[in-house]
């Protein structure tokens, strides 16, 4: 048990609906990292925030959205989805900014039909 | 796009036999690390290199960070079957990778190990 705990761990939703995807970090930790992974892209680095504040920023539609609250846990938003949407979305966390140890959750699938 | 080459892409081997894996990038990483994913896990962290030339140890498990800085290999010694899973390196800029992008990991396709008892 990694500590970043994430919810819901199965969800089945239409295209074009929204789903917003929640993580809680190890305690202690400030940054919060998400992730998606699929089939043919792999994992991919999605963005972080640290301490309520977007950090780093990687290839994230802009259907997608993110923030992170005063108590440090942290909301995916997608929105319009798509069939290709459909992954696994994973949440991480580490105590400083850098991003180079983090500790993920046990993932969030996702499949829009 | 992925920029880390991980290979092999699957093994197949007998219980006992010893595992070698590695990762190599036409980048320069500051971080190396190895994670393992089982089946609807998320990836655990197993090792990680902060500094070129470092070889690192976690019970069987040995990785070392390349001198150049752009590659990794993870050993895994006589194997049991709870080793099966899927093993992924992960390399980390650092400063170098410029702002918007400090904090990511950038990943490997995956190896894909089977134990056979």
């Amino acid at each position: 048990d990694s500590g970043v705990t994430q919810t819901p761990k199965h969800l089945i939703t239409a295209t074009g609906q929204r789903v917003t995807l929640r993580c809680s970090p190890r305690s202690g930790d400030l940054s919060v990292y998400w992730y998606q992974q699929s089939l043919d892209q792999g994992l991919q680095f999605l963005i972080q925030y640290y301490n309520g504040e977007e950090r780093a920023k990687g290839n994230i539609l802009e259907r997608f959205s993110a923030q992170q609250f005063p108590d440090l846990h942290s909301e995916l938003n997608l929105s319009s989805l798509e069939l290709g949407d459909s992954a696994l979305y994973f949440c991480a966390s580490s105590v400083g900014t850098a991003g180079n140890t983090i500790y993920f959750g046990e993932g969030s699938w996702l499949t829009v039909v | 796009g992925q920029q880390l080459n991980q290979s092999p892409q699957s093994m197949f081997i007998q219980e006992g036999e010893d595992v070698s894996m590695n990762c190599t990038s036409s980048s320069i990483f500051n971080t190396w690390l190895w994670y393992k994913q089982d089946p609807g896990e998320g990836p655990v962290l197993l090792i990680a290199l902060y500094k070129a030339g470092e070889l690192t140890s976690n019970g069987r498990l040995t990785a070392q960070f390349g001198i150049t800085r752009k590659d990794s290999f993870l050993n895994i010694s006589a194997s049991i079957p709870s080793d099966v899973g899927i093993y992924f390196c992960a390399g980390h800029r650092g400063a170098n990778a410029g702002g918007t992008s400090y904090g990511k990991l950038t990943f490997g396709q995956g190896t894909i190990l089977t134990v056979h008892p």
